[in-house]
């Protein structure tokens, strides 16, 4: 298993939808996890981040953190084409907070189309 | 304030060479990373310093090895190069503080090895 995974994708959505991005971790005792977006040939950029079981809401982007079930999720509403990126869910493991080691899972590639 | 910056952005070796990655941060971060990023693969770790002075194998150590030169500057070189480290390369820097940590990636280095 993995360490952290992500739905395989390609995701397509229409412009407008609702986008859903999914990520499990099997490291029961991670602590902290963010959601980076990385355009083609860019860098990564980090778009949220969450610590505490819940919902944290920016913008039109809302994580969501389960922590009893392993899996941290990103909802984008109003998917606009520019939005089109590989979103990577990344987790600092226990053990690891005082030195921010982040493990990725392998990126899931969304499109938006108009 | 140029962020994190990495010399050069493209290289081209052959099996054997031996080359050095630069990066230097300017936001007087102390930990620094080395990622390598392959096509569905998402980021590795490669090696970190959580502060000047001190560095640590992360996930995919082998053939690689690093300075912490100063607050400043991570290198990280490769002795003898194989085509298995044809990946592109992203060095990073940290924020920290309780939940509020952000990792900076610079540009990339993207690193054929024939």
């Amino acid at each position: 298993q993995k360490e952290v995974e992500q739905n395989s994708g390609p995701l397509s959505v229409p412009e407008g939808a609702i986008a859903s991005l999914n990520c499990t971790y099997s490291d029961r005792g991670s602590q902290s996890f963010f959601w980076y977006r990385q355009y083609s040939g860019k860098s990564p950029e980090l778009i949220m981040s969450i610590y505490s079981n819940g919902d944290k809401e920016d913008g039109r982007f809302t994580a969501q953190l389960n922590k009893a079930s392993q899996y941290v999720s990103l909802l984008i509403r109003d998917s606009q084409p520019s939005d089109s990126a590989t979103y990577l869910c990344a987790v600092v493991r226990a053990g690891g907070t005082s030195y921010g080691k982040l493990t990725f899972g392998q990126g899931t590639i969304l499109t938006v189309h108009p | 304030n140029a962020g994190v910056t990495q010399t050069p952005k493209f290289q081209v070796l052959k099996t054997g060479q031996s080359m050095t990655l630069q990066c230097a941060q300017d936001m007087n971060h102390n930990s620094m990373y080395w990622y390598r990023q392959d096509p569905g693969m998402g980021l590795r770790l490669i090696y970190y310093s959580a502060s000047e002075g001190t560095t640590d194998k992360g996930e995919v150590p082998n053939g690689y090895n690093v300075s912490r030169l100063n607050k400043r500057e991570f290198s990280l070189r490769l002795e003898s190069a194989a085509p298995s480290q044809t990946s592109v390369y992203f060095c990073a820097s940290r924020t920290s503080g309780v939940y509020q940590e952000t990792q900076y990636f610079g540009p990339g280095t993207r690193l054929l090895v024939l």
